[in-house]
């Protein structure tokens, strides 16, 4: 069974300019997650979905960051315009979203972003 | 609020040595659910174990063993035999039900052949 895809696994992009990311979950998964990931540190949420909706935006930086799931599957993290600061490891992660006491998150291989 | 800390940031060993990660959780509810994930550096975090709050009975998987203590707020993981492909950080990590799940801070840890 393929894993979580994310697609690029590096991009490198000068400040101001727009960046995307991508994400395909584990087929079948109704949940999915976008992390950020600075060095050092442990994922933090960005934004959880269920199905096509965001269920949980409260940590993305809506000044900046968007983020879309269309159709319930794909999703897609965008950064417009992208600051020094938003240099760290992107990363997705989607669950089955059936019962609280089994779900657990399987993550992909993340983007990392270096803005100059 | 939720908090998971490794106070070990960095460890290193021989190989074959054993070796104990430690994981203390701070939370308010009697239900939540405690995880520990690899993340080696290829960068994907790699899932290692999800226990349940109402479950205290310690796990063994191959070299890889869990315990999970309730009244000192505790789940320790420990590597058996630790080998050079055992090198990676490893992650802690706390949920309650459907909310967010807080990660600790990792801890890098170096097998030495």
């Amino acid at each position: 069974e393929a894993g979580v895809v994310q697609s690029p696994r590096y991009k490198i992009i000068e400040k101001k300019q727009p960046v995307a990311f991508w994400c395909n979950p584990i087929s079948g998964h109704n949940t999915l997650y976008w992390y950020l990931q600075n060095l050092g540190q442990g994922p933090e949420l960005l934004i959880r979905y269920e199905n096509e909706e965001a269920v949980d935006d409260s940590q993305l930086p809506k000044d900046r960051f968007s983020a879309e799931r269309l159709k319930g599957v794909d999703s897609t993290l965008k950064i417009q315009p992208a600051e020094l600061g938003d240099s760290a490891v992107y990363l997705c992660a989607s669950s089955l979203g059936l019962a609280a006491d089994t779900d657990t998150q399987y993550f992909g291989p993340g983007t990392r972003l270096t803005v100059l | 609020a939720q908090k998971v800390t490794q106070a070990q940031t960095e460890i290193s060993v021989v190989e074959k040595e054993d070796v104990t990660l430690d994981c203390v959780y701070e939370t308010r509810d009697t239900t939540y659910y405690l995880f520990w994930y690899k993340q080696p550096p290829s960068g994907e975090l790699v899932f290692l174990i999800r226990r349940n709050s109402f479950d205290e009975q310690n796990e063994i998987s191959g070299r890889y063993s869990w315990n999970f203590q309730k009244s000192t707020s505790s789940f320790n993981f420990t590597i058996t035999a630790s080998q050079v492909v055992d090198s990676a950080v490893y992650f802690c990590a706390l949920q309650r039900g459907y909310q967010k799940v807080t990660f600790g801070t990792g801890t890098k840890l170096q097998v030495i052949p």
